[in-house]
């Protein structure tokens, strides 16, 4: 049974960097399989996909446009842990992030953390 | 980006009733990529049916999936108490992305 834990602080300030880890239980962030992403959600804007990092005998990540110039997400293979790092961010970008696997299909979700941007 | 359209917002229905809820596409996502998941309040999302028709695994077979191209339905054949959640299509043939989605309420 795959069980994803998130951790990171809930509240950041305006121009600051957000900052999530996931840690992964019954898989390896190495898997040739699957795909490791950061879905947010919010009323504003709906479920809204993130972006992803995966490993096919070398890593690989793929962003959402939207937030493709201020994105990083990491793999941590001593840890079997992923992380977010949202750079600048602003109330818009108040939300709940939620880590989560993909093989195809997002299947396994990680508990979310409602993340608030203000000062 | 493929967007998804799901219709209606809001469907109030009795248990034991029967649920249809729609999701539309802007562009073809084939047969293979589409995904409904159930979203309980204060909950993460659940995965339901993936690839338009196959029942996750522990999913009641009440639940089932059509469609192809641009239009997908999820039917629920007989609601039962716990199925009163908000329900979510996505599309994974692209750079993933989700309905708006459908929240099925007790009439």
């Amino acid at each position: 049974q795959v069980q994803l834990q998130q951790s990171g602080p809930g509240l950041v300030k305006p121009s600051q960097t957000l900052s999530l880890t996931c840690a992964i239980s019954g898989d390896s962030v190495s898997s040739n399989s699957a795909a490791w992403n950061w879905i947010r959600q919010s009323p504003s804007r709906g479920l809204e996909w993130l972006g992803r990092t995966y490993y096919r005998s070398k890593w690989f990540n793929d962003y959402a446009v939207s937030v493709k110039s201020r994105i990083i997400i990491n793999p941590d293979t001593s840890k079997n842990q992923f992380s977010l790092q949202l750079h600048s961010v602003t109330p818009d970008d108040t939300a709940v992030y939620y880590c989560a696997r993909s093989s195809g299909e997002t299947d396994y979700w990680g508990q979310g953390t409602l993340v608030t941007v203000s000062s | 980006e493929v967007v998804l359209t799901q219709s209606p917002g809001t469907l109030s229905l009795s248990p034991g009733e029967r649920a249809t809820l729609s999701c539309r596409a802007s562009q073809s996502v084939g047969s293979t990529y589409l995904a409904w998941y159930q979203q309980p309040p204060g909950q993460a999302p659940r995965l339901l049916i993936y690839a338009a028709s196959n029942r996750a695994t522990g999913i009641p077979d009440r639940f089932s999936g059509s469609g192809s191209g641009t239009d997908f339905t999820l039917t629920i054949s007989r609601l039962e108490p716990e199925d009163f959640a908000v329900y979510f299509c996505q599309q994974y043939a692209d750079s993933p992305t989700f309905g708006q989605g459908t929240k099925v309420e007790i009439k």
